[in-house]
C-alpha cells in the first residue's frame, strides 16, 4: 500500500538555525500538509498546500515557517530560526481529494519527524 | 478552543467485547469526520470517515455513528483485539476549509487479553 514517508525521522537542532523537514506523499496525491504535535498535546494544523501554493494556514505557521514542493515527489517545511518551543512531531498528510459530502477523501499521514532543539 | 473533544483519556476493555471510543463537537461547520489510530513512534493511521450526510459507516469491526443534532460521533470496535490497544484520534474538517483537520487529545485504547 503506498505511504508517505517522511525524513530524517529524528533532527537534532540548535536554537536559531534553519531546519527542512522533508515528506514525499502518496504518488497520486493533489493535497498536502504539515501538522504538529507537541508533546503531551493535539496534533495541530500548520498549512495546507495544492498546486503549488499554501492554499490555509493556521496562527502558528508565522513567518518562520516555510513550505515547498520543489519537484513532483517532495514536500518541505522549512523553519527558517527555531526556537525552543518548535520542539515536537512534525507529521506530513496527503489526500488525493477534499471533496465535499461524500467524495471526501481520509488524509494519509507520514510517521513523522521528531524535531529537538537544543 | 476545543472544537473536537474527546473526554476520556484512557479506556480498558476485555478481548472479545466491544470497545466504544466517543468524541463531541462544537463547529457545526464541520461535515467530515475521521477516526485515526496511532501507535507510539508511527503516525496516525486512518481508520474510518464519515461524511455528515449519514448517519452510520462501518467497516469490518469497526462502525462510527453520528448524531449531528446532539453533535456526537462515536466509533465502536466488536471484537475488539489486543492487537488494537493504541490511541484514537477523532478529528473533523469543515465546510469551506481546504480539509485541513482538528484533532481531539486522543483516547487510549487498551485491549485484555
Amino acid at each position: 500500500e503506498p505511504e508517505v514517508t517522511q525524513t530524517p525521522s529524528h533532527q537534532v537542532t540548535q536554537m536559531g538555525q534553519e531546519v527542512i523537514l522533508r515528506c514525499v506523499p502518496i504518488s497520486n496525491h493533489l493535497y498536502f500538509y504539515w501538522y504538529r504535535q507537541i508533546l503531551g498535546q493535539k496534533v495541530e494544523f500548520l498549512v495546507s498546500f495544492y498546486n503549488n501554493e499554501i492554499s490555509e494556514k493556521s496562527e502558528i505557521f508565522d513567518d518562520q515557517f516555510s513550505v515547498e514542493r520543489p519537484d513532483g515527489s517532495n514536500f518541505t517545511l522549512k523553519i527558517r530560526s527555531t526556537k525552543l518551543e518548535d520542539s515536537a512531531m512534525y507529521f506530513c498528510a496527503s489526500t488525493l481529494d477534499r471533496g465535499r459530502g461524500y467524495s471526501n477523501q481520509p488524509q494519509h499521514f507520514g510517521d513523522g519527524t521528531r524535531l529537538s532543539i537544543l | 478552543d476545543q472544537q473536537v473533544k474527546q473526554n476520556s483519556p484512557s479506556l480498558s476493555v476485555q478481548e472479545g467485547r466491544i470497545s466504544i471510543l466517543n468524541c463531541d463537537y462544537t463547529n457545526s461547520m464541520f461535515d467530515y469526520f475521521l477516526w485515526y489510530k496511532k501507535y507510539p513512534a508511527e503516525g496516525p493511521t486512518f481508520l474510518i470517515s464519515i461524511s455528515s450526510i449519514k448517519d452510520k459507516n462501518e467497516d469490518g469491526r469497526f462502525t462510527v455513528f453520528l448524531n449531528k443534532s446532539a453533535k456526537h460521533l462515536s466509533l465502536h470496535i466488536v471484537p475488539s483485539q489486543p492487537g488494537d490497544s493504541a490511541v484514537y484520534f477523532c478529528a473533523a474538517s469543515a465546510s469551506g476549509s481546504q480539509g485541513n483537520l482538528i484533532f481531539g487529545k486522543g483516547t487510549k485504547l487498551s485491549v485484555k487479553p
